[in-house]
C-alpha cells in the first residue's frame, strides 16, 4: 500500500500568514488522485481539494493544492481564525486508500 | 441537502459482532460509491471499506478483511457494515462517506456523516 507522510507534524502560525503543508507518497499516486481534508475537534472531516489541485464545492480560494507523482502541497494563502485545525492528505489511486498521519495547524 | 446519518454503534465484547448502518438522503444514493472510514480515539483516519454504486464491486482494508463486510440497499438508501470477530483495536468512530463523482471506482469523499462510536472492551 502507498504510505503518505505529512510534514510538519505541527505548524504554528498566526492569522494572516501563509501555511504550506506537505504530503509525500511512498509510490507515485496514479492520476494525481490526491485529496486534502480539514478536521476540527468533534467534527467529521471536510473535503478541501481533490485531484491534487481542484477545490471542492464551497471551499474558499485561499486554499490551493499542487503537486504530482509523489510530492504534494496544500497552501493556505492567508490564514483565517477558522483554518486552525488538523489537515489530512489521502490517496485514492490504488486499491487500498490511505491517509497521511495529519498536520496540526495551531495558532501561534 | 446531502445528509448521512450513522447508527448502530455501542459497546461490544472482544469477539462480538455489531452492524452499523448509514441512512442517506439529499442525493441519488444509487448513483454513488460509498465508503466506511474509522478514527480511533485521538488518532488519524483509516479507510475501512468501499462499495460501488450498484454493489457489484467491494473492497475492504486488510485490517478488516474476512471480519467486516460492506453492503448497501439502494431501495432503502442505506449503507451497512457488518462487523464480526471484533477486537479492541477496532475501537473507533466509524464514518460513512460518499464518493464525490459518478465513478465506478474510487473518488474523493465529498460528504461525511457525523460518525458512530464503536467500543470493543470486556
Amino acid at each position: 500500500e502507498i504510505v503518505l507522510t505529512q510534514s510538519p507534524g505541527t505548524l504554528s502560525l498566526s492569522p494572516g500568514e501563509r501555511a504550506t503543508l506537505s504530503c509525500w507518497a511512498s509510490q507515485s499516486v496514479s492520476y494525481s488522485y490526491l485529496a486534502w481534508y480539514q478536521q476540527k475537534p468533534g467534527q467529521a472531516p471536510r473535503l478541501l481539494i481533490y485531484g491534487a489541485s481542484s477545490r471542492a464545492t464551497g471551499i474558499p480560494d485561499r486554499f490551493s493544492g499542487s503537486g504530482s507523482g509523489t510530492d504534494f502541497t496544500l497552501t493556505i494563502s492567508r490564514l483565517e481564525p477558522e483554518d486552525f485545525a488538523v489537515y489530512y492528505c489521502q490517496q485514492y489511486g490504488s486499491s487500498t486508500i490511505t491517509f497521511g498521519q495529519g498536520t496540526r495547524l495551531e495558532i501561534k | 441537502q446531502v445528509q448521512l446519518l450513522e447508527s448502530g454503534g455501542g459497546v461490544v465484547q472482544p469477539g462480538g459482532s455489531l452492524r452499523l448502518s448509514c441512512s442517506a438522503s439529499g442525493f441519488t444514493f444509487s448513483s454513488f460509491g460509498m465508503h466506511w472510514v474509522r478514527q480511533a480515539p485521538g488518532k488519524g483516519l483509516e479507510w475501512v471499506a468501499f462499495i460501488s454504486y450498484d454493489g457489484s464491486n467491494k473492497n475492504h482494508a486488510d485490517s478488516v478483511k474476512g471480519r467486516f463486510t460492506i453492503s448497501r440497499d439502494n431501495s432503502k438508501n442505506t449503507l451497512d457494515l457488518q462487523m464480526n470477530s471484533l477486537r479492541p483495536e477496532d475501537t473507533a468512530v466509524y464514518y460513512c462517506a460518499k464518493n464525490r463523482g459518478y465513478n465506478y471506482g474510487y473518488d474523493a469523499f465529498d460528504y461525511w456523516g457525523q460518525g458512530t462510536l464503536v467500543t470493543v472492551s470486556s
